[in-house]
C-alpha cells in the first residue's frame, strides 16, 4: 500500500521531447507538492497544490506545468525537455490545514530523468 | 546565502558512537523544523519534527536554537543502519514550504 506513488520510476528522452510524470497519494491529503533534486542533491520545491489550487509556484522555467485533477494527484507536465532538466523528481504530500504549516510532507520515492 | 546551511560531512562514525551535528537556518520567522533521512538514491524520510523544547525518539535527539537560529541533530549508540545523509528541514511559510538543507552525510563504520 504505497502512500505516495509516481510514476515512470525512470525516465530516458531525447532533448526537445515532452514527457510526463504522475502522482497519486492515498493518504487523504490536501496538499500536494513538486520537488526537483539535481546532481548536488540539493532539493527544490517547484509547485504545491492545496485541493486542486495551486499555492506554491517557484521560479521554474513555465516549460514545466503541474495539473491536479483531483486532490489526490498531481501531475507534472515538461515541454521541450532540455539537458538541465536531468535529475530526480519528487512528488510528496501533507496534510495541511489552510494557516498552519507544521505538518511533516511524506515522499513518493522519485522519477529519475535523464535527458540524452 | 543559503537558507538552510548544513556541513556536508562525511562524519564517519564507529559503530556505538554518538554523533552530533547542526544545521543553521537565516529566516527568524520560520515555524516549524523538521529533520530527514534520505538514503543513496531513495526519497526523503521524515526522521524527527523539531519542538521548542527539544525532543527525543529513541537513540536520536534534535534541539532548537530560536535565538542563534540554529537546530541540532544527535546520535547516540550509532548503528550501521543509521549510514545516510541527514535533511535539515525548516518551513517558512504558512503554506508548507519547506527549505531543505544540502544534507549531512553520516557513515557508520563497523
Amino acid at each position: 500500500d504505497t502512500a505516495v506513488s509516481q510514476t515512470p520510476k525512470y525516465l530516458v528522452t531525447q532533448m526537445g521531447n515532452d514527457k510526463s510524470i504522475k502522482c497519486e497519494q492515498n493518504l487523504g491529503h490536501d496538499t500536494m507538492y513538486w520537488y526537483k533534486q539535481d546532481s548536488k542533491k540539493f532539493l527544490k520545491i517547484m509547485f504545491s497544490y492545496n485541493n486542486k489550487e495551486l499555492i506554491i509556484n517557484e521560479t521554474v522555467p513555465n516549460r514545466f506545468s503541474p495539473k491536479s485533477p483531483d486532490k489526490a494527484h498531481l501531475n507534472l507536465h515538461i515541454n521541450s525537455l532540455e539537458l538541465g532538466d536531468s535529475a530526480v523528481y519528487f512528488c510528496a504530500s501533507s496534510q495541511e490545514p489552510k494557516g498552519m504549516s507544521n505538518q511533516p510532507q511524506h515522499f513518493g520515492d522519485g522519477t529519475r530523468l535523464s535527458i540524452l | 546565502r543559503k537558507e538552510v546551511e548544513q556541513d556536508p560531512g562525511p562524519f564517519n562514525v564507529p559503530e556505538g558512537a554518538t554523533v552530533a551535528f547542526n544545521c543553521t537556518y537565516s529566516n527568524s520567522a520560520s515555524q516549524s523544523f523538521f529533520w530527514y533521512r534520505q538514503d543513496c538514491r531513495k526519497e526523503p524520510k521524515l526522521l524527527m519534527s523539531v519542538y521548542s523544547s527539544g525532543n527525543e525518539d529513541g537513540r536520536f535527539t534534535a534541539q532548537l536554537n530560536r535565538a542563534s537560529q540554529y537546530i541540532s541533530l544527535l546520535i547516540r549508540d550509532s548503528k550501521l543502519s543509521d549510514s545516510a545523509t541527514y535533511l535539515c528541514v525548516v518551513n517558512t511559510d504558512s503554506w508548507g514550504k519547506l527549505q531543505f538543507g544540502a544534507g549531512t552525510q553520516v557513515v557508520v563504520t563497523p
